[in-house]
């Protein structure tokens, strides 16, 4: 069991907005604005997209966004497309001992 | 560009030691912080830890007593050595270079190995 809580999957169509969900607790997320998220597709090197709860790492789409409340973390992702088909895991900063921990990661359908 | 590539048996007996390299090419592996990070099959990615290029280790608190990282600047590589490993340690292994200057951000990762253990 992942120490942060991600749906399992979701779904969208192109052109579409959609919005993935990570609820930590108040030693990680609610914590530390160090949240980041991973995309990660079959066979290939997950790739970061977003650190520090909203920073978009140079040559990431702006469609590509993140946000924090309290305990919970989101990424939004506007502008479906079907190249966004992956898996998104969340990340966050635990304290100098853990350092981080991750969700389960979130499978997005582009239907 | 940045590239990793880890390498090392798929398959590994219970009992034994699982080892993998990580071998890093378009950087140095100094001044840098490298990471293990492992997924096993069906659930979520976890941190095994992260090494210094000076050779300073933190280690995930549930992995410390079994896991050794090492750097060996001369090859341009990291390695993982994790003792005793039982079925639960099959996962698919990723190494990762940490973002210089961010906290907990992994901005290049391996493609990752998948290891068995299995007799």
């Amino acid at each position: 069991q992942s120490a942060l809580t991600q749906p399992a999957s979701v779904s969208g169509s192109p052109g579409q907005s959609i919005t993935i969900t990570c609820t930590g607790t108040s030693s990680d997320v609610g914590r530390y604005n160090y949240v980041s998220w991973y995309q990660h597709r079959p066979g290939k090197a997950p790739k970061l997209i977003i650190y520090d709860v909203n920073q978009r790492p140079s040559g990431v789409s702006y469609r590509f966004s993140g946000a924090k409340s309290g305990n919970t973390a989101s990424l939004t992702i506007s502008g479906l497309q079907a190249e966004d088909e992956a898996t998104y895991h969340c990340c966050s900063f635990a304290g100098a001992n853990t350092y981080v921990v991750f969700g389960g990661g979130t499978h997005l359908t582009v239907l | 560009q940045v590239q990793l590539q880890e390498s090392g048996p798929g398959v590994v007996k219970p009992s034994e030691t699982l080892s993998l390299n990580c071998t890093v090419s378009g950087d140095s592996v100094i001044p840098h912080y490298w990471s293990w990070f492992r997924q096993p099959p069906g659930k979520g990615l976890e941190l095994i830890g992260y090494i210094y290029y000076t050779g300073d280790t933190n280690y995930n608190p549930s992995l410390k007593s079994r896991v050794t990282f090492s750097v060996d600047m001369s090859k341009n590589q990291f390695s993982l050595a994790l003792t005793s490993v039982t079925a639960a340690d099959t996962a698919v292994y990723y190494c990762a270079r940490e973002s210089p200057g961010k906290v907990g951000a992994a901005d290049y990762w391996g493609q990752g190995t998948l290891v068995t253990v299995s007799s």
